[in-house]
């Protein structure tokens, strides 16, 4: 079974644009969250997506955004791009009913902001 | 809120022997999951590891085990036996039981496995 997916792997971009990340679940898995990698601030999370809607949300400003469509996949969107936003990109499938069982990860996508 | 707190930003360990990791967290919950994820050098998280807290017996997958204190609100990571691949940031995390809730992440610890 395929893992998860995530594109592109790395992206340059400089203060005020924006971005758009892609995320692909594991089959059968419904339920996609998000989290930002720092080294300063470590794993935080962003949101939660299931069933096409924002289940859960963290303490991140609403320049972060996402969505989910119906084939499960999700996209997380970054506008007016800051400097602090550079980061790593996690996204993460679980399957619905059975988070015991842990989420899974992509390899995540690297955004630079310059 | 819920916090986890992963007192060794780094660790050594010679291969063949054994380590062990540390994690403390705080909840009010009776009842919630714990995990251990593992990230290479390559950035991959991968899953080693979880408990059930409402399960007393300590979760084992080969050479990796745990140490659940549900009192002391303790998960330590016990790795047997280290091998070069081990060498990642080892995350511990914890989920609520209800619902499909958010990982909380502690730090992590930077392993080291030398040869």
């Amino acid at each position: 079974k395929a893992g998860v997916t995530q594109t592109p792997r790395y992206l340059i971009k400089t203060r005020g644009q924006q971005v758009t990340l892609s995320c692909s679940p594991i089959s059968g898995h419904r339920s996609v969250s998000w989290y930002q990698q720092t080294p300063g601030q470590g794993l935080q999370f962003l949101f939660e997506y299931f069933s096409e809607t924002q289940r859960n949300k963290g303490n991140f400003p609403g320049r972060f955004s996402g969505r989910q469509f119906s084939n499960s996949r999700s996209e997380m969107n970054v506008s007016t791009l800051e400097l602090g936003d550079s980061a790593l990109y996690l996204c993460a499938s679980s399957r619905e009913g059975l988070a015991g069982l842990g989420q899974f990860f992509g390899p995540g996508t690297r955004l630079t902001v310059l | 809120a819920q916090t986890v707190t992963q007192s060794q930003p780094e660790m050594s360990v010679q291969e063949a022997e054994t380590v062990t990791l540390s994690c403390t967290y705080d909840t009010s919950e009776s009842n919630y999951y714990l995990f251990w994820y593992k990230q290479p050098p390559s950035r991959q998280m991968i899953l080693v590891i979880r408990q059930e807290a409402y399960k007393q017996q300590n979760a084992t997958e080969n050479r990796f085990s745990v140490n659940f204190q549900k009192a002391a609100k303790s998960f330590s990571l016990k790795i047997s036996d280290s091998q070069l691949g081990d060498t990642a940031m080892y995350f511990c995390a914890f989920m609520r039981f209800s619902g499909n809730t958010p990982l909380v992440f502690g730090k992590g610890t930077r392993l080291s496995v030398i040869a």
